[in-house]
């Protein structure tokens, strides 16, 4: 079953750090882009990082998190991440990861989502 | 980065059909025919309905439509039914390997 599973989610004071996982089976996550959105609760969708296939992978950031977070990949785990650092209460929502065909540019394939509360 | 703008809700009754509304600037939506469109029902995941601005994904359903011009793009549903009743979500590519989504729509059916 082609499937996306993330992980990693949870509460978090301001200013610490999290990591999320998102593990991915049906396909291989090097072979695709892949990105990260994420919603606060009761808001709408905001892309956050995308990462490009292939091994010189780009990768690129909203404004918002540029600094701040590192996406990156495992391709022997078929595994995508989202390092999230100085973590603020505006960070706080549902993160989905999801798969970008190259030939498409648009998100065809979700997971479930994991929610991170940044809160003191 | 600003979100596409969006009407904030949109209603019809059963067998109607409604059009959505996702209005961009000449630096993202209206430079790329890469506007994509997403369901969002409550507690789900997104699911992808059009993208390039007007192709279906295999397995959705041929009601549901989209278009582009200049600034503007729009998704319009046939034949609405009961289980359209959603948040629809455009988004667009915006240059610089960046992406933005559009401020959300609720369809309600009546």
């Amino acid at each position: 079953e082609v499937q996306l599973v993330e992980s990693g989610g949870g509460l978090i004071q301001p200013g610490g750090s999290l990591r999320l996982s998102c593990a991915a089976s049906g396909f291989t996550v090097s072979s695709h882009y892949m990105t990260w959105v994420r919603q606060a609760p009761g808001k709408g969708l905001e892309w956050v990082s995308i990462i490009y296939s292939g091994g010189g992978a780009g990768t690129y950031y909203a404004n918002f998190v540029r600094g701040r977070f590192i996406i990156s990949r495992d391709n022997s785990k078929n595994t995508l991440y989202l390092q999230m650092n100085s973590l603020r209460p505006e960070d706080t929502a549902v993160y989905y990861c999801a798969r970008v065909p190259v030939t498409t540019d648009a998100f065809d394939m979700w997971g479930q989502g994991t929610l991170v509360t940044v809160s003191s | 980065q600003s979100a596409l703008t969006q009407p904030a809700s949109v209603s019809g009754s059963p067998g109607q059909s409604i059009t959505i509304s996702c209005t961009g600037t000449s630096s993202d939506l209206g430079s790329y025919n890469l506007v994509s469109w997403y369901q969002q029902h409550p507690g789900k995941a997104p699911k992808l309905m059009i993208y390039e601005g007007s192709k279906r994904p295999s397995g959705v359903s041929n009601r549901f439509s989209g278009s582009k011009s200049a600034n503007t793009a729009s998704l319009t549903i046939s034949g609405l039914q009961a289980e359209d009743e959603a948040h629809y979500y455009c988004c667009s590519y915006a240059g610089t390997n960046t992406y933005v989504f559009g401020t959300g729509t609720k369809v309600t059916v009546l």
